[in-house]
This record gives C-alpha cells, sequence and structure tokens, in this order.
C-alpha cells in the first residue's frame, strides 16, 4: 500500500532563516505530487505540483520553492522566511482521482 | 476560476441524528471530480467520499452520502447516524486535473 510521509511534524523558525520540509511517498511510482498551505481556521490553498522529476508548476507566487530531486521525493523551500509564511503545510499524491495527504508540518515563524 | 464555497462554518448534530453539510462550486468545466475530506483534530486530512460529474448517481460511503445536483453546481453531503468520531472540520473540494480547490471547511460539533 502506498504511504506519504513529511517530516519535519513541527518546526518554529525565525524570520529570515531558510525553510526546507520533505515529502516521501513509498508504494507507488512517478506520482503526481502537490505542496498545499492551510493557515488556521481555512482551507487548502495549493502551492506547487509536480508531474515528474524536475517538473514544478508554481500556483501561487510567493516566497516560497520546490524541487523534485527524484520521482517520489519533493521538497519544499524557501530562502527567507516571512512571518506570514507560517501555517500547517502539506504534501500529498494523487491517483487519477483522489488525493491522499501526508500528516502535515506545522511551521511557525517567528 | 473555480471556485468553492462552504456557506456554513459551523454546525452541530445530535448523537444518531443526521446531518447536511452544503457546498457549491463553480466551472465552466463538465468533467471534473468532488470531494469530500474530513480533517480531525489531528490535522490528517481523510477522504471521506468521492463523486463525478459524468454519473448521476450520488455516491454513497456506508453512512455517508453525497447529493450532487450538477445543473445547481450544488454537492453536499449526509452524514447518518452521526457518532462522536465524526466531529472534525469537513471541507469540500473540486479537481480538474492538477487543479483541486478548497473550501473554506464547515467545523461539525456531535453533541452526545
Amino acid at each position: 500500500s502506498q504511504t506519504i510521509h513529511q517530516w519535519p511534524a513541527t518546526l518554529v523558525q525565525p524570520v529570515g532563516s531558510p525553510l526546507s520540509l520533505e515529502c516521501t511517498v513509498e508504494g507507488t511510482s512517478n506520482p503526481n505530487l502537490y505542496w498545499y498551505r492551510q493557515a488556521a481556521g481555512r482551507g487548502l490553498q495549493l502551492l506547487f505540483y509536480s508531474v515528474g522529476i524536475g517538473q514544478i508548476s508554481s500556483e501561487v507566487p510567493q516566497n516560497l520553492s520546490a524541487s523534485r530531486p527524484q520521482d517520489r521525493q519533493f521538497i519544499l523551500s524557501s530562502k527567507k522566511l516571512l512571518l506570514s509564511d507560517s501555517g500547517f503545510y502539506l504534501c500529498a499524491w494523487s491517483t487519477s482521482y483522489e488525493q491522499y495527504f501526508g500528516p502535515g508540518t506545522r511551521l511557525t515563524v517567528t | 476560476a473555480q471556485t468553492v464555497t462552504q456557506s456554513q462554518p459551523e454546525m452541530s448534530v445530535q448523537e444518531a441524528e443526521t446531518v447536511t453539510l452544503s457546498c457549491t462550486y463553480d466551472t465552466s468545466e463538465s468533467d471534473y471530480y468532488l470531494f469530500w475530506y474530513k480533517q480531525p483534530p489531528s490535522r490528517q486530512m481523510i477522504l471521506v467520499i468521492r463523486q463525478e460529474a459524468y454519473k448521476q448517481q450520488n455516491a454513497t460511503e456506508n453512512r455517508f452520502s453525497v447529493n450532487f445536483q450538477k445543473a445547481a453546481k450544488s454537492f453536499s453531503l449526509k452524514i447518518s447516524d452521526s457518532q462522536l468520531g465524526d466531529a472534525a472540520m469537513y471541507f469540500c473540494a473540486y479537481r480538474r486535473n492538477n487543479d483541486m480547490r478548497f473550501g473554506a471547511g464547515t467545523r461539525l460539533t456531535v453533541k452526545p
């Protein structure tokens, strides 16, 4: 069966520091991968998606970037965090129909 | 752009009763998918039910069923025989290809 991992689970970072969140998927090949952000009490906002290694589509211009160095690895990065980057970050992979989500990373920028 | 609207920020239901959560969406496409996801306090997003737009029959998964009205662009979720474990945020979502849009969510409280 497929499993999706995210780490770290919780992160507190100062403004201006770099960020790297990692997502890996097991049990499937060439998945479509997604990064979402969820602000407190809000729905999910799609940030990036990838249909293959090195292929990244950005949905929202922002302070973040994404990379896919391996088939089942998806990384969310920032060179300098802003206060507004705080939130809950979810990685997901998809079949032709549904998307399945990882456990998420709670990021607090102080 | 496709938008998803959940007009009920909060809903409450008595245990064992039935509750309906509302969702409307806006799209010019005819082929797409609709979903309901549940997010308990753990914040793990759990797929509840899926509906293909080309199917007229409403999807059902055990105690969960939907009322899909394509012309009205409406997609409500009915939870029958509500249980304490159903308490969570519920998100309606629209998907076409890699474009997935979520509503703002409805917080469901289940009273014992």
